[in-house]
């Protein structure tokens, strides 16, 4: 019963270099969602997906990529990456369309950017 | 634009008293309504939820919420803390019907004293 898997979960790039953070599910779920986590700020939507081979912006795009080529997997790319990335990364998944269900969280990936 | 207040960053508590972690927020249409609890270095885990029904709902871990629709209010509660209950605490919005995006509060942080 894993649930929502995060890897790394933890990493330092230096400025300019590029990662991907890789987040997998296994309760079959069609939406799948990237936020950061920052002091003071909350949760801040990154990318999103409803579903396979789909993503969408979410409220802080800028700087990452998403790709959903497989249901259960969702991937979030840093292609160079920034001081201003440093945060604690979440991936999380729904069944449907609606939050009513509520979401399902990973641990979290600490991303420090020197 | 939705929104959630959190209007405390930190609650103290002592051991065995009641507790209460406020959260207001701002929607279009009848909202969806969540509590997230967050351990140290760990992701946020789904507490309770208010959808529709009767505005007392309760949760895991003794916790319950009350909506408060003249007040659009949506207040955490337990009757008697305890110190294992000491977290960071999230409270979120969304519309409902369709898919909807879920805006977070900044979290209160709860400290049970012994």
């Amino acid at each position: 019963n894993a649930g929502v898997t995060q890897t790394p979960k933890f990493r330092v790039l230096k400025t300019g270099q590029s990662m991907t953070l890789l987040c997998a599910q296994d309760m079959n779920h069609e939406y799948m969602y990237w936020y950061r986590q920052d002091p003071g700020m909350g949760l801040r939507l990154i990318h999103y997906s409803v579903g396979e081979g789909t993503t969408a912006k979410g409220e802080v795009p800028d700087g990452y990529n998403v790709s959903r080529l497989k249901k259960q997997n969702f991937l979030l790319g840093l292609e160079s990456a920034a001081p201003s990335q440093t945060s604690v990364y979440f991936c999380a998944s729904s069944p449907g369309p609606t939050a009513r269900n509520g979401y399902t969280f990973g641990s979290g990936t600490r991303l420090t950017v020197v | 634009a939705q929104s959630v207040a959190q209007p405390e960053d930190q609650v103290n508590v002592a051991e065995g008293n009641p507790l209460t972690v406020k959260c207001t927020y701002s929607v279009s249409g009848n909202p969806y309504l969540f509590w997230y609890v967050q351990y140290p270095n760990r992701g946020l885990q789904f507490l309770l939820k208010y959808i529709t029904g009767d505005n007392l709902v309760k949760g895991s871990y003794g916790f319950e919420a009350e909506f408060n629709k003249s007040q659009t209010s949506f207040h955490l509660k337990k009757p008697s803390a305890l110190v294992s209950d000491s977290a960071l605490y999230f409270c979120a919005v969304s519309p409902s019907g369709g898919y909807q995006k879920v805006t977070f509060g900044t979290g209160t942080k709860l400290q049970v004293i012994p």
